[in-house]
């Protein structure tokens, strides 16, 4: 069971806009600014779309955003295309126990 | 860019050791760690562990008898040894650095399947 939860589904049509969310606890999500976002295209390995909750690294599309409420995270993919279905998975600091970072369990989007 | 190029071994039988390595061009450990994460067929992310550094590590609990996660700065290379596999271990492995002061994943390795049967 993923420490991050996250809906298994999410889908639009072409030109919409989806959102999906990144649950987490105070200790996490809630009570961080390190909420990160990775694509995962078929066959691929992740890629880093957000950092800290809304930044993104050069060469992303601005089609992609994040924010975040208390302790949900959310990735929004607006202008919807067909390159955008993949898997998204958010990831949290967690605090300094042994390791600082937890995952969620992905989301697959899919275009309609 | 940095870009992180993985190889090793894919098909291993039971209580066999994994062994990967990962070379790490156009960068350093800066402000980073390196890392090696894993994804069974069909599942999400599980972090192995980390090398800082100063070559200290850390590791999952779940894996911390059976890994370990060395480093040669010098080559720019690191790699990962996980003994007494089974099928559990399953996944494909992927290398990764992670920037210690965003807490992300910035680039990844291409990943490695590694199969465990008999």
């Amino acid at each position: 069971q993923s420490a991050l939860t996250q809906p298994p589904s999410a889908s639009g049509s072409p030109g919409q806009s989806v959102s999906m969310s990144c649950t987490g606890i105070s200790s996490d999500v809630g009570g961080s600014n390190y909420v990160s976002w990775y694509q995962q295209l078929p066959g691929k390995g992740p890629k880093l779309i957000i950092f800290e909750v809304y930044k993104r690294p050069s060469g992303v599309p601005d089609r992609f955003s994040g924010s975040k409420s208390g302790n949900t995270a959310s990735l929004t993919v607006s202008g919807l295309q067909a390159e955008d279905e993949a898997d998204y998975y958010c990831s949290s600091y967690a605090g300094s126990n042994n390791f600082d970072v937890v995952f969620g369990g992905g989301t697959k989007l899919t275009v309609l | 860019q940095v870009q992180l190029k993985q190889w090793g071994a894919g098909l291993l039988k039971p209580s066999g050791t994994l062994s990967l390595t990962c070379a790490v061009y156009s960068g350093s450990f800066s402000d980073r760690s390196w890392t090696w994460i894993r994804q069974p067929p069909g599942k999400g992310l599980d972090w192995i562990g980390e090398i800082n550094q100063s070559g200290s590590t850390n590791y999952s609990p779940s894996l911390k008898s059976r890994v370990t996660i060395s480093a040669s700065t010098s080559r720019n290379q690191f790699s990962l040894k996980l003994t007494s596999v089974t099928a559990a271990d399953t996944a494909v492995y992927y290398c990764a650095t992670f920037d210690k002061g965003g807490y992300y994943f910035d680039f990844w390795g291409q990943g490695t399947l590694v199969t465990v049967s008999s």
